[in-house]
């Protein structure tokens, strides 16, 4: 089963509002990343976070990281239009830190 | 995409037929992935490498067989093609060392008919 689970699947929100994403995931990790894919392209890395880390920030991106929970969070402040994409996270851990395993992703519409 | 194409981009073959698609990439990263994406999936990995003519397999590599003669490229084929093969491939490369953020390829769609 994926280590990774994101929620919500979808997300619609108007341009200028935030945008958050959950993941959760299953065993001890060492790092976790996000990571956004637009239509018909390849995943592009957004953030890492370790996991001795809390929180994370760049840009318009904030990630938190709750080891006890086994979750993290991913928030894009102010959005815009091209941050419509689909947004994964991924964690390793398992297979060692080579390895991840994604999540099936969050898809974000922001609507003009 | 860092360096990384695949080829083909698009291909349709029909059932039973072999297939190769080609990850190259110009960074002399050492590792080497390939994912397949399917809708209620997300990403699974299928094969990976971690050196030259040093190959593993991930979470759904039945049917599917890796190589890598040269760090530049990692070749994967699928022996015959099944429909259920039918996905979006994806290479990828970590820089050794970490902290393992992974680069992607455009992707192969391919189609089994």
């Amino acid at each position: 089963s994926q280590q990774g689970e994101e929620d919500p699947q979808a997300l619609s929100i108007q341009e200028g509002e935030n945008a958050t994403m959950n993941c959760s995931y299953k065993t001890s990790i060492n790092n976790l990343q996000w990571y956004r894919q637009n239509s018909g392209r390849g995943l592009v890395h957004l953030i890492l976070i370790r996991s001795n880390e809390r929180e994370k920030h760049s840009g318009r991106l904030r990630v938190t990281l709750d080891t006890s929970k086994k979750s993290s969070s991913l928030l894009i402040t102010a959005s815009r239009a091209a941050d419509t994409a689909s947004y994964f996270c991924a964690t390793d851990g398992v297979g060692g830190a080579q390895k991840l395993v994604f999540g099936q992703g969050t898809r974000l519409t922001i609507n003009p | 995409d860092a360096g990384i194409t695949q080829s083909p981009r698009h291909k349709v073959t029909e059932t039973g037929t072999p297939v190769t698609l080609r990850c190259h990439q110009t960074e002399n990263h050492r590792y080497m992935y390939w994912y397949r994406q399917d809708p209620g999936h997300g990403l699974r990995l299928i094969h990976y490498s971690y050196g030259v003519k040093d190959t593993d397999k991930g979470e759904v590599s039945d049917g599917y067989s890796v190589s890598r003669s040269k760090t530049e490229d990692f070749l994967l084929t699928l022996e015959s093609a099944t429909s259920s093969q039918t996905s979006v491939y994806f290479c990828a490369t970590v820089v050794a060392g970490g902290p393992y953020e992974q680069y992607f390829g455009p992707g192969t769609r391919l189609t089994v008919t």
